[in-house]
């Protein structure tokens, strides 16, 4: 099961700014960097932002990413409705020595 | 243009045997530590798998320790997984990635009989 936290679902209207928190553990957030990935539906995951607040080039910059302690979020300003998809957290866990990821949390655009 | 294609996926049957390959290609293959996630069907991601640039050291997710095998040929820029023991719990698209960052399409594999 997954060891990170998320919250299911997070929604907003076209232009708001959206917030989704990721909760883990000091084996994992607490000692290494937050990647954070986009699934649109039927696609495969897309990196968004890695080493916790980087952007790889492409990725417009409405999409934020921070990480303090064992916790870390994603920031989406401006949303719009291509925005609408799956995202998941995920951080090398030290403890487990494997990757973990988040629950997931699903993005709705009203 | 970095690109993975996986392929070998199917239906098998429980108890059964698959090996998934990725080719990769527009990267210096050796030079990235390369990974397997799956997702079963409506469910979030599981890493499963990752192995060193050299292929010299490898780590499983404890729900295939012991029934899978990752491997690599740097020769010939391709990720293996050997699936072995499969279960119905298996059944997943399965999906390469290089170093966490790039992923490809991912291939299905429905165990069942």
């Amino acid at each position: 099961q997954s060891v990170l936290t998320q919250p299911p679902s997070a929604s907003g209207t076209p232009g708001q700014r959206v917030t989704i928190s990721c909760s883990g553990s000091s084996s994992n957030i607490g000692s290494n960097t937050v990647n954070w990935y986009q699934q649109l539906p039927g696609t495969a995951p897309k990196l968004l932002i890695y080493g916790s607040n980087q952007r790889p080039s492409g990725v417009p910059d409405r999409f934020s990413g921070s990480k303090s302690g064992t916790s870390a979020s994603l920031a989406i300003s401006g949303l719009q409705s291509e925005d609408e998809a799956d995202y998941y957290c995920a951080a090398w866990d030290d403890s487990l020595n494997g990757y973990v990821f988040g629950t997931g949390t699903k993005v709705t655009v009203l | 243009e970095v690109q993975l294609l996986e392929s070998g996926g199917g239906l098998v049957q429980p108890g059964g045997s698959l090996r998934l390959s990725c080719a990769a290609s527009g990267f210096t293959f050796s030079s990235y530590a390369m990974s397997w996630v799956r997702q079963a069907p409506g469910k979030g991601l599981e890493w499963v798998s990752v192995i060193t640039d050299s292929g010299g050291s490898t780590s499983y997710a404890d729900s295939v320790k012991g029934r899978f095998t990752i491997s690599r040929d740097n020769s010939k820029k391709t990720l293996y997984l050997q699936m072995n023991s499969l279960r119905a719990e298996d059944t997943a698209v399965y999906y390469c990635a290089k170093n966490w960052e790039v992923w490809g399409q991912g291939t299905t594999v429905t165990v069942s009989s």
